[in-house]
C-alpha cells in the first residue's frame, strides 16, 4: 500500500517549455488534489477532483490544467512553464471531498522553471 | 476570505521545553481543523484534527490541540518537546460540510536544539 506517489520527484524545465505530472493513490479514494507550496505561503489549491470526471480550480489555477485519468490517477499539467511555477507541487487525496475528510499528502515535485 | 494565521514564523526550543504553536482562523460558521506536520525532505502528515465533540484533541507523538470557538483558534501543543519534532507543522481549516477548500495557514518552523 504505497498511498499517494508522484511522479517525477525533481525537474527543471526551461521559461515556455511543457511537461505534466502525474499522480496516483491506491486507497481507492474519490476525491484528488493538486497544490503547490511556496516559502512563506504555505500550501496553496491549484485544482481538485471532488470525484471520477470532474475537476474544479482552487485558489491558483491560472497556467494549469488537470485531467483525472480514472479513479487512481490525476495529472497536473503546465503548458508553458514561467518562472512563477517554480515551487513544490504536491497531490494529495482523501475518501470523499467532505470537509471532515483527512487528506493524505504524496512526496512532492519540486519544479524549478528557468 | 477565509483565512488562517500562523503567529510564529520559526521557533527555537531546547529539548524538554513546552511547545505552543497558535492557530487563528477568521471564518464564523462550522469548521473542520487539522494540524498537519512536514519533516525535513518529507511529505505532510496528519498529526491530528477536529471534526466535532470533544474541543481538546489528542494526536499522535503525543500532540494535542484545543479547539476555541470564541477565539477562533485551535492552538498546537506538546508538554516536552525532543529533537525529532524538528519539522515545519501547518494549520489549517475546512469550512462548512464540503464543497469548500482546505486553507492553510503560512506554517511555522519548528527547530529543536539539544
Amino acid at each position: 500500500n504505497a498511498g499517494v506517489t508522484q511522479t517525477p520527484k525533481f525537474q527543471v524545465l526551461k521559461t515556455g517549455q511543457s511537461m505534466t505530472l502525474q499522480c496516483a493513490q491506491d486507497m481507492n479514494h474519490n476525491s484528488m488534489y493538486w497544490y503547490r507550496q511556496d516559502p512563506g505561503m504555505g500550501l496553496r489549491l491549484i485544482y481538485y477532483s471532488a470525484s471520477e470526471g470532474t475537476t474544479d480550480k482552487g485558489e491558483v489555477p491560472n497556467g494549469y490544467n488537470v485531467s483525472r485519468l480514472n479513479k487512481r490517477e490525476f495529472s497536473l499539467r503546465l503548458e508553458s512553464a514561467a518562472p512563477s511555477q517554480t515551487s513544490v507541487y504536491f497531490c494529495a487525496s482523501s475518501e470523499r471531498d467532505r470537509a471532515a475528510d483527512t487528506q493524505y499528502f504524496g512526496p512532492g515535485t519540486r519544479l524549478t522553471v528557468l | 476570505a477565509q483565512s488562517v494565521s500562523q503567529h510564529n514564523h520559526h521557533v527555537i526550543l531546547s529539548e524538554a521545553a513546552s511547545l505552543e504553536l497558535g492557530c487563528n482562523y477568521s471564518y464564523g460558521g462550522t469548521v473542520n481543523l487539522f494540524w498537519y506536520v512536514q519533516y525535513p525532505g518529507q511529505h505532510l502528515q496528519l498529526l491530528l484534527k477536529y471534526f466535532s465533540g470533544d474541543p481538546l484533541v489528542k494526536g499522535i507523538k503525543g500532540f494535542e490541540a484545543e479547539f476555541i470557538k470564541s477565539k477562533f483558534s485551535f492552538n498546537l501543543r506538546k508538554p516536552s518537546v525532543q529533537w525529532s519534532d524538528t519539522a515545519e507543522y501547518f494549520c489549517a481549516v475546512r469550512r462548512g460540510s464540503g464543497n469548500t477548500p482546505l486553507v492553510f495557514g503560512k506554517g511555522t518552523r519548528l527547530s529543536v536544539i539539544a
